[in-house]
């Protein structure tokens, strides 16, 4: 399938911003989802924006696509302890491909105090 | 909201046992649910996609005589597999669509399954 890339480790102090970015390469996205994992725990759905979309916000969290480059970011700002977990970009071409999603490794982040 | 339920969380079973992984959509129906693999510290796999009365449609290199999916109803799809192995271990999670317009999709809180 189509490559969905981040990198696997960011370290921030608490209160600090973060930033989490991935690169796909399947040109046919349609949707670009980030996705929270917690140890031991299923997928929670952040945020989602749609290709034809640059920016979205959603209080602390910014999500960032440029679509050219298809590079896709996740800003949290003042990022909290409770922040800690695994983060997954993930992209679908929608309806052709039934929705299916292809994700990323997962950037898996630290907050420091 | 839309919740989508998985049972059992864990699961621990013997070698050469059949286990099987329900998936439920708690409040809405779902024609289509997505069955994903995740091993430690990698990212989720899609296996299959379970379609509501017909066969589901099983990934590249996926068996389909060790990973049987039964989409029965609109509202349950199951995840069978078949004389476990150690190397089945994995953790094992379902989502289905919520939103036709975004693509949302809710996920199940995922199944451990270890095999001994």
């Amino acid at each position: 399938g189509e490559d969905v890339e981040q990198s696997l480790f960011l370290s921030v102090r608490e209160g600090d911003s973060s930033v989490i970015n991935c690169t796909y390469t399947d040109s046919s996205s349609t949707y670009l989802y980030w996705y929270k994992q917690e140890p031991g725990a299923g997928l929670q759905l952040l945020t989602y924006i749609f290709s034809n979309m640059d920016m979205k916000q959603d209080q602390r969290l910014t999500v960032l696509l440029n679509k050219k480059d298809k590079h896709l970011s996740l800003r949290i700002a003042d990022t909290q302890t409770g922040d800690s977990a695994i983060y997954f970009c993930a992209e679908t071409e929608g309806s052709n491909s039934g929705y299916a999603l292809n994700f990323g490794k997962g950037t898996s982040l630290l907050v420091t105090p | 909201g839309a919740v989508v339920s998985q049972h059992p969380s864990r699961v621990i079973c013997k070698s050469g046992t059949s286990v099987k992984i329900e998936c439920r959509s708690l409040d809405f129906q779902a024609t289509t649910m997505f069955w994903y693999r995740q091993f430690p510290k990698q990212s989720l796999m899609l296996m299959a996609t379970s379609n509501e009365g017909s066969k589901a449609t099983y990934e590249q290199g996926v068996e389909k005589d060790k990973f049987l999916i039964n989409h029965a109803s609109l509202t349950l799809s199951t995840l069978t597999v078949t004389s476990a192995h150690p190397e089945d271990s994995s953790f094992y999670i379902c989502s289905a669509p919520v939103d036709s317009n975004t693509g949302e999709l809710f996920f199940g809180e995922g199944s451990r399954l270890t095999v001994l």
